[in-house]
C-alpha cells in the first residue's frame, strides 16, 4: 500500500545537524512532490519546504534558508530533510507528506513522524 | 495568516459541529478553486487530509464531513459527530509558499 516511512527518533546537541529520511513505497516516487512539516511541542503545524524528486527543484521557507536542505535518492525512493545549526527551538516532530504533481489534491499521505530532540 | 474559531469545541456524539477558518488574503485562485485544506490530527497520530480545495472530500473520508466557503472565510462542518472525530482540526493554505496552518481547533467529547 501507499506509505511514507520515516527514520527513527534523534537526540542532538545544540549546533549539530540532523538528517531525517522518508522512504516512499506503493506509488511512483517522481509523480509527487515531498513536503516537510514540523510540529514543536504545543505549537501549530509549520511548513518547511518542498521538493520535486524527479527534477530536484524545490522551495524552502525563508525561515530555514541557509540551514535546511532537501536531498533525495530517486533510485531508492527516499527523500531526506537535513537541518543544521540546531537549537532547542528545533525540538519537534518532523513529518514528510506528498502532493500529486499534476493536480492539487492536498497532502494526502503523511509519514509517521520523526521526533528530534535538541538538548545539551 | 490563518485564524480559526473556536480553538476548543466540546461536542456531543450525534450532534453537528462547525469550525471556521479565516485567511488574511483571498485564497480564491484564478482557476476558480479556493486553496484551503482541512486536516485532522488524532491524538498521537500524524495529520490526515479531510478536505482539499475548499470543498473536496479526500478519498475514504466519510460524507459527514463537508467544507465550504470562498475567498477568505471557510467552514468545516461535521453533520453528526462520531467518537472517532476527536482530535485537532487544522486549516491550511497551499496557495503561496510558505504554506501556513491555522492554530488548530481541539474537538473533544462533552
Amino acid at each position: 500500500q501507499v506509505q511514507l516511512v520515516q527514520s527513527g527518533p534523534e537526540v542532538k546537541k545544540p549546533g549539530a545537524s540532523v538528517r531525517v529520511s522518508c522512504k516512499a513505497s506503493g506509488y511512483i516516487f517522481t509523480n509527487y512532490t515531498i513536503h516537510w512539516v514540523r510540529q514543536a511541542p504545543g505549537q501549530r503545524l509549520e511548513w518547511m519546504g518542498w521538493l520535486n524528486p524527479g527534477t530536484g527543484y524545490g522551495k524552502l521557507s525563508k525561515k530555514f534558508q541557509g540551514r535546511l536542505s532537501l536531498p533525495r535518492d530517486t533510485s531508492a525512493s527516499i527523500a531526506y530533510m537535513e537541518l543544521s545549526s540546531l537549537t532547542s527551538e528545533d525540538t519537534a516532530i518532523y513529518y514528510c507528506a506528498r502532493i500529486k504533481l499534476d493536480y492539487y489534491h492536498g497532502l494526502d499521505v503523511w509519514g509517521q513522524g520523526t521526533t528530534v530532540t535538541v538538548s545539551s | 495568516v490563518m485564524t480559526q474559531s473556536p480553538l476548543s469545541l466540546p461536542v456531543t456524539p450525534g450532534e453537528p459541529a462547525s469550525i471556521s477558518c479565516r485567511s488574511g488574503q483571498s485564497l480564491l485562485y484564478s482557476n476558480g478553486y479556493n486553496y484551503v485544506d482541512w486536516y485532522l490530527q488524532r491524538p498521537g497520530q500524524s495529520p490526515q487530509l479531510l478536505i482539499y480545495l475548499g470543498s473536496n472530500r479526500a478519498s475514504g473520508v466519510p460524507d459527514r464531513f463537508s467544507g465550504s466557503g470562498s475567498g477568505t472565510d471557510f467552514t468545516l462542518k461535521i453533520s453528526r459527530v462520531e467518537p472517532e472525530d476527536v482530535g485537532v482540526y487544522y486549516c491550511m493554505q497551499p496557495l503561496q509558499t510558505p504554506f501556513t496552518f491555522g492554530p488548530g481547533t481541539k474537538v473533544d467529547i462533552k
